[in-house]
C-alpha cells in the first residue's frame, strides 16, 4: 500500500483479556518493527522482523507477548492476558534495509485496559 | 551506551517567533540523526536526516538541523512558527548494529511544543 496501516485505530480491553493489533507495511519494505509510546514516554523498541523472522526480540517486554509476520508483509501483535500497564500507542514501521535508514510509521494503535 | 536526550519537555512559542528544539546524543561513531514530528492522533512523519556531509540540513515544512560533532548536537530550528506546527517532536539516532545488522533507531522522549496565536 501506499503507506504504513495499522488497525484498529482504538482498541479499549478489558485486564485479562488477549488483543491483537495489525500492520500492513508499505508494499516491498522488508524491514518492519514495532514500537510502543507510553504517555509521556519516548519510543520503546519492541521487535524487528526481516522477512518474516524476527531477529531482534530484544524489547518484548514480558512473554505476554507475541508477534508474528506472514508472507513478508503484514504483522500481527499479539498482547496475551492484558494488564493496565500495556495501556500505550503501539506504532509500527516499515523501511527498506539497506536504503537510507528513515522509517515511515503507521498512525499507531491506542490502547487501553481498563 | 547509545542515548538520545532532548531536554525540553515541553516548549511553548507565539506564531511568528523562531523556535529552536535541542537534541543531545550519545553514540560510538558518526551517527545518522533524524528528527521526526507526530500530529495529535498521528504517526511519526520524517521531518529531515542527517548522513554526512553538509552539517545544515534542510527539511520538510520549512525545519532545519545543524549536526555539531563537538556538543554533540543535532539542534532542530525554525526562524518563523506556525499554529500547525504544534506537534510533539521526535530525535533520532543511528544505526545500532542489532542481530541480523538492521538499522536500529534510539529515540529520545520527545518535545511537545505548543503554539500561541
Amino acid at each position: 500500500g501506499a503507506g504504513v496501516s495499522q488497525s484498529p485505530s482504538n482498541k479499549v480491553t478489558e485486564k485479562g483479556k488477549d488483543v491483537e493489533l495489525r500492520c500492513d507495511p508499505i508494499s516491498g519494505h522488508t524491514a518492519l518493527y514495532w514500537y510502543r509510546q507510553s504517555l509521556g514516554q519516548g519510543l520503546e523498541f519492541l521487535i524487528y522482523f526481516q522477512g518474516n523472522s524476527a531477529p531482534d526480540k530484544s524489547g518484548l517486554p514480558s512473554d505476554r507477548f507475541s508477534a508474528e509476520r506472514t508472507g513478508g508483509s503484514v504483522s500481527t501483535l499479539t498482547i496475551q492476558r492484558t494488564q493496565q500497564e500495556d495501556s500505550a500507542v503501539y506504532l509500527c514501521a516499515s523501511s527498506l534495509v539497506g536504503s537510507d535508514y528513515g522509517y515511515t510509521f503507521g498512525s499507531g494503535t491506542r490502547l487501553t485496559v481498563v | 551506551a547509545q542515548s538520545v536526550t532532548q531536554p525540553d519537555i515541553h516548549i511553548t512559542v507565539s506564531e511568528g517567533a523562531s523556535l529552536e528544539l535541542r537534541c543531545n546524543y550519545s553514540y560510538g561513531a558518526t551517527p545518522y540523526l533524524f528528527w521526526y514530528v507526530q500530529s495529535p492522533g498521528q504517526g511519526l512523519q520524517l521531518l529531515l536526516k542527517y548522513f554526512s556531509g553538509d552539517t545544515l540540513v534542510q527539511g520538510i515544512k520549512g525545519f532545519e538541523a545543524e549536526f555539531k560533532r563537538s556538543q554533540s548536537s543535532f539542534n532542530l530550528r525554525k526562524p518563523s512558527v506556525h499554529w500547525s506546527d504544534a506537534a510533539e517532536y521526535f530525535c533520532a539516532v543511528g544505526p545500532l548494529s542489532g542481530p541480523g545488522g538492521y538499522n536500529k533507531l534510539i529515540f529520545g522522549a520527545g518535545t511537545r511544543l505548543a503554539v500561541h496565536p
